[in-house]
């Protein structure tokens, strides 16, 4: 099993849907976790942290939950700028560096 | 902002070459990482570096060595490039603890021919 699973995608929307992702983690340590958007053939950028209470950015909500081991991320009113490849991505709780990423969910928006 | 510069977008190379991957960051983080990104596989760790002259091995450093002389450089070192380190390579910095968002550079897409 992988230490970062997510579906892979593609997710194909509508301008102005909204979409769910899901990303599950196997290491119950796990301490952080982000999002991060990736466009094709650019750098992973950070989109937001995600906090045990939950993070609102926007168009952009986080949950974390702990007791299921997976994180999500809700993108509403979506927008064509919006495509994108979508990383997960966790930090175990060893004080360690070992940051592992998600292989991503590509979203695609439609006019 | 933090600001990852690595220096070259694109570089192509041939098999058997030493090629040099350069990555300096201006935010005075003390630790940095090498990644390579190939589809379907995400991104995997090389080597990192949480000081200078200090280095880590991460999962695939095979192939692969490091230079960390100065706390804002961290350098990739190919030492013989074959043609399955083609790939797109991304350096990274974020600052202590361990469990901060790391900031990453544009990437270098290598090509070994």
């Amino acid at each position: 099993r992988k230490e970062v699973e997510q579906d892979p995608g593609p997710f194909n929307v509508p301008e102005g849907a909204t979409v769910a992702f899901n990303c599950t983690y196997s290491n119950s340590a796990s301490q952080s976790f982000f999002w991060y958007r990736q466009d094709c053939r650019k750098e992973p950028k950070l989109l937001m942290s995600v906090y045990s209470s939950g993070n609102e950015d926007g168009r952009f909500t986080a949950q974390l939950n702990r007791a299921s081991q997976y994180i999500s991320l809700l993108i509403r009113d979506s927008k064509l700028s919006d495509s994108a490849t979508y990383l997960c991505v966790v930090t175990p709780n060893t004080g360690g560096f070992k940051t592992i990423f998600g292989a991503g969910t590509r979203l695609f928006v439609k006019a | 902002d933090v600001k990852v510069t690595q220096s070259s977008r694109y570089l192509v190379k041939r098999t058997g070459e030493k090629v040099f991957l350069e990555c300096v960051q201006d935010m005075d983080h003390e630790n940095m990482f090498w990644y390579r990104q190939d589809p379907g596989l995400g991104l995997r760790l090389i080597y990192f570096s949480y000081d200078v002259k200090m280095k880590e091995k991460g999962d695939i450093p095979e192939g692969y060595s490091v230079s960390r002389e100065k706390k804002e450089r961290f350098s990739l070192i190919l030492e013989s490039a074959s043609t399955n380190q083609t790939s797109m390579y991304l350096c990274a910095s974020t600052s202590p603890p361990g469990n901060q968002p790391q900031h990453f550079g544009d990437g270098t897409r290598l090509s070994i021919l």
